[in-house]
């Protein structure tokens, strides 16, 4: 049962352009997401994260949205960039100071020069 | 600060021999989780230790096992090794009660023949 669900495995966006990532899930006690980003040969990086308090949250070039209604959540960067191509993971916890992530499958990015 | 460190960084076995990961964790985090990355499955959460304590477990056999020393080190262990454990084990550390935020380390990239 997958419980964080990414549904695009890739995603090609114009150098300049806006890269929207999205991401849904299931279980209604999962309180806090996660976006990490991956480059190959290397662990996942942490890039922003979001309490379901709230529905936006800002860090610079990386905003993400988030509509408990509709469990669902999206990574928008803007501008796009070339260094920004990487596999981006979703994921959620149940509680603040719980460790145990779920984590999607992932969304390949490719930024075109 | 030194990120999370783990070796070795690639290994092959044999189906039905035993392999030991190690894990060091970012200087001052108590907190160590394991997971297992496997193409089109994300990442799946293994176990989560504090203070050489199991605190979290994830749906995996009992051939899947870990530890935690004083240090903060981890270890994990996988006995009697079959095909489908061919992945990438990836460790991550966290201060603990800081938030969900996890630190990542490179893997481990374990090929079962």
């Amino acid at each position: 049962d997958q419980q964080v669900k990414q549904n695009s495995p890739s995603l090609s966006v114009q150098e300049g352009r806006i890269s929207i990532l999205n991401c849904d899930y299931t279980n209604s006690m999962f309180d806090y997401f996660l976006w990490y980003k991956k480059y190959p040969a290397e662990g996942p990086t942490f890039l922003i994260s979001i309490s379901s308090i709230k529905d936006k949250n800002e860090d610079g070039r990386f905003t993400v949205f988030l509509n408990k209604s509709a469990k669902h959540l999206s990574l928008h960067i803007v501008p796009s960039q070339p260094g920004d191509s990487a596999v981006y993971f979703c994921a959620a916890s149940t509680n603040f100071g719980n460790e145990k992530l779920t984590f999607g499958t992932g969304t390949r990015l490719t930024i075109i020069p | 600060k030194a990120g999370v460190t783990q070796t070795p960084r690639y290994l092959i076995k044999t189906r039905g021999q035993q392999v030991t990961l190690s894990c060091s964790p970012i200087s001052g985090h108590r907190s160590v989780s394991w997971y297992q990355q496997t193409p089109g499955q994300g990442l799946q959460f293994l176990f989560e230790y504090f203070s050489e304590t199991q605190r979290n477990k994830g749906n995996f056999p009992g051939r899947f096992s870990g530890r935690q020393f004083s240090n903060s080190r981890s270890e994990m262990n996988v006995s009697t090794l079959e095909l489908g454990d061919s992945a990438l084990y990836l460790c991550a550390s966290s201060p603990a009660g800081q938030g969900p935020e996890q630190y990542f380390g490179p893997g481990t990239r374990l090929t079962v023949t």
